[in-house]
């Protein structure tokens, strides 16, 4: 297993338009997050998932960001009419379930809205 | 609620000096502890962690023990080395619904 896969690595696009990040965890977990960064802050809890089931949602999360999780393997994080402030790197990690299990994150898509 | 202090940065360091980067903690329950490492333009890596009280998380030269009394858990290594240069990141979990980071410290190590 090659660990938490992100994709695009990097994707600009213009203010208003949509925007779609794919998220592969590592195959046996079951457990899968979105975290937004911006620069010099830390990662910003978006959204968990157990298998299929959108469980926790941050009040940050505006109704222009939706999340997928279907069948409990990849995931994808949509962004409508983007903001120049959505701007941000946004992270990806997955995590066996338990009480004490570490999040293994993925490299990031890094999004640019001009 | 759940939060975690980190020490500001930048902290700059000369090679073989000695690190700590402070963290602090704020939590219902008993939660894990963690440390992340980041390295420029790449996701974050877990350093080490710590489940309980009085464990002693430990990896590649850093260490950090789980305080329960001080509610903290400090990030030390003995001797720094150029390639140590990153932003590092504490974090805590409850449940596992959920990680808890600081803001990061960014550590620059010099030759």
């Amino acid at each position: 297993d090659t660990g938490v896969s992100q994709d695009p690595r990097h994707k600009i696009t213009k203010r208003g338009q949509n925007v779609t990040f794919r998220c592969d965890p590592i195959s046996e977990h079951n457990r899968l997050y979105w975290y937004r960064q911006t620069l010099g802050q830390g990662p910003e809890f978006l959204t968990y998932f157990q298998n299929e089931a959108q469980l926790e949602k941050s009040r940050l999360l505006s109704d222009r960001f939706s999340a997928e999780r279907p069948k409990g393997s990849f995931s994808t994080l949509e962004i409508q009419r983007t903001e120049q402030g959505d701007s941000a790197m946004y992270l990806c990690a997955s995590s066996l379930k338990g009480r004490n299990t570490e999040a293994f994150f993925g490299q990031g898509t890094r999004l640019t809205v001009v | 609620g759940n939060s975690v202090t980190q020490m500001e940065g930048p902290v700059t360091l000369s090679e073989e000096a000695f690190l700590t980067i402070n963290c602090t903690y704020t939590a219902t329950g008993y939660p894990s502890l963690f440390w992340y490492v980041q390295y420029p333009g790449e996701g974050l890596q877990l350093l080490l962690k710590a489940t309980k009280a009085d464990d002693k998380g430990s990896n590649k030269g850093f260490e950090a023990t789980y305080r329960k009394e001080t509610t903290s858990f400090h990030l030390e290594k003995g001797s720094v080395q150029v390639s140590d240069s990153a932003v590092y990141f504490c974090a805590l979990s409850n449940t596992g619904n959920q990680f808890y980071f600081g803001t990061g410290t960014s550590l620059t190590v010099i030759p």
